[in-house]
């Protein structure tokens, strides 16, 4: 398996102009995670999906950040308007099983700079 | 609010000289303390998941223990492909998943 695949690896993009981060998980994976880090916070859960619904939204920072996950196998992050604070390494993360107690296999991060 | 705090932030070892990593957590009914280590440009890699006080895991030379209030990763004769940053996090009750900053180790050959 190619394990968690995202995309763009690196994305630049200025103030004010939306922002999609994609995601193929693991297949047969059924628990799915976006993460965000950064040096001064570290590392962030944003959202947490479950068999594509979305189970916990409460790190999401702020109504310009949406995700979605329209099947099992892809998921999008979306900043609208993206704004110079949300530069960070965004990474995506997915867990065979139904439940946040188990360890989850990461993507190699999209790097988010915004100017 | 939950937190997890690791310590020190950085670590300088020669090879073969072991050592201790610390994660301490504030957490109300602990689901899990994960271990990830993570090299740089690219994603945590998943090492352990503990769930109780008095739990040990070994993997190599990595062994990671767990207290009702912090867990420890001891390194073992660590060496130089050891070097990297370990992140520990929690889990309770129905809150996130919380991670700590993490711990930058370099092993000298």
């Amino acid at each position: 398996d190619a394990g968690v695949i995202q995309s763009p690896r690196h994305e630049v993009t200025e103030m004010g102009q939306e922002v999609t981060l994609r995601c193929k998980p693991i297949s047969g994976h059924n628990s799915l995670f976006w993460y965000r880090q950064t040096m001064m916070r570290g590392l962030e859960l944003l959202i947490y999906f479950n068999n594509n619904v979305p189970i916990d939204d409460s790190g999401m920072p702020e109504d310009r950040f949406s995700a979605k996950m329209p099947n099992a196998s892809f998921s999008t992050l979306k900043i609208q308007p993206s704004e110079p604070r949300d530069s960070a390494v965004y990474f995506c993360a997915s867990s065979p099983r139904d439940s946040m107690n188990t360890e989850a296999f990461f993507g190699q991060g999209t790097r988010l700079t915004v100017v | 609010e939950d937190q997890v705090t690791q310590s020190p932030e950085a670590l300088r070892l020669q090879e073969g000289e072991s050592s201790s990593l610390n994660c301490s957590y504030t957490v109300s009914g602990l689901r899990g303390l994960f271990w990830y280590r993570q090299d740089p440009g690219k994603g945590p890699e998943f090492l352990f998941t503990l769930y109780s006080a008095g739990e040990e895991k070994e993997k190599e030379r990595l062994k990671a223990t767990l207290t009702k209030k912090e867990s420890f990763l001891h390194i073992t004769a660590p060496k130089p492909e050891d070097s990297a940053t370990y992140l520990c996090g929690s889990r309770g009750g129905n809150t996130p998943l919380v991670f700590g900053k993490g711990t930058r180790l370099s092993v000298i050959a």
